[in-house]
């Protein structure tokens, strides 16, 4: 069955560390994969996406992600965190084999960044 | 453009009550969806329309119907309230050859 999970609900990370968000996707989704956050009482905004391209996405705010085909894994970084990433992240991959637009989210990771 | 909006932004039902929740986009994307949003279970898909007049189900379609007349518009019916579907509702968007989807604000239901 197609499926994302992420590992860990919530991660704290101090202003100023790395953050690592964890995302591994089963083999049967195909490539496309995105990093969506959401901010408090707010809709969800992508941060980048994975299409087959570079496997070293850059997206908004400082975050980037690595597609690691070997390892199905597509983790979320930034070097430094700061106070306003604070935020629930989604990952997520196209479903049905790319025949349609859905996505299968994973059940997303609250980071709280402390100060 | 406004993008995708979404109306109303809080909603409290009555258990059995029926109501439209309303979803539209002014990108002309052929491609467009619901989620509901549970707390640790993520965003599920409840229905997703692929262009005017064509509807498909979701993985959670059980309690919801909805219609797709135009290009602009995708609302979600809710025939008859449940506690269950106390939800964070979603609307997206998208071009049907781009899987990058655009979400709207979002609709808070409570039911009662």
């Amino acid at each position: 069955a197609q499926s994302v999970t992420q590992l860990g609900s919530h991660v704290s990370v101090s202003e100023g560390a790395l953050v690592l968000l964890r995302c591994n996707y089963s083999s049967s989704v195909p490539p496309y994969l995105f990093w969506y956050v959401q901010y408090p009482n707010q809709g969800l905004q992508l941060l980048l996406k994975y299409t087959s391209a570079a496997t070293l996405v850059k997206g908004i705010n400082g975050f980037e992600a690595e597609f690691k085909k070997s390892e199905t894994s597509f983790h979320l970084t930034k070097p430094s965190a700061h106070m306003s990433d604070a935020a629930e992240y989604f990952c997520a991959a196209v479903g049905d084999g790319g025949a349609t637009n859905k996505l299968i989210f994973g059940t997303g990771t609250l980071l709280a960044v402390q100060p | 453009n406004a993008g995708v909006t979404q109306t109303p932004k809080f909603q409290v039902l009555k258990t059995g009550q029926s109501m439209t929740l309303q979803c539209a986009q002014d990108m002309n994307h052929e491609y467009m969806s619901w989620y509901r949003q549970d707390p640790g279970m993520g965003l599920r898909l409840i229905h997703y329309s692929v262009g005017a007049g064509i509807t498909d189900q979701g993985e959670v379609p059980n309690g919801y119907n909805v219609s797709r007349s135009t290009t602009e518009d995708f609302p979600l019916r809710l025939l008859s309230a449940a506690p269950s579907q106390t939800s964070v509702y979603f609307c997206a968007s998208s071009y049907s050859e781009d899987y990058e989807q655009y979400f709207g604000p979002g609709t808070r239901l409570t039911v009662t």
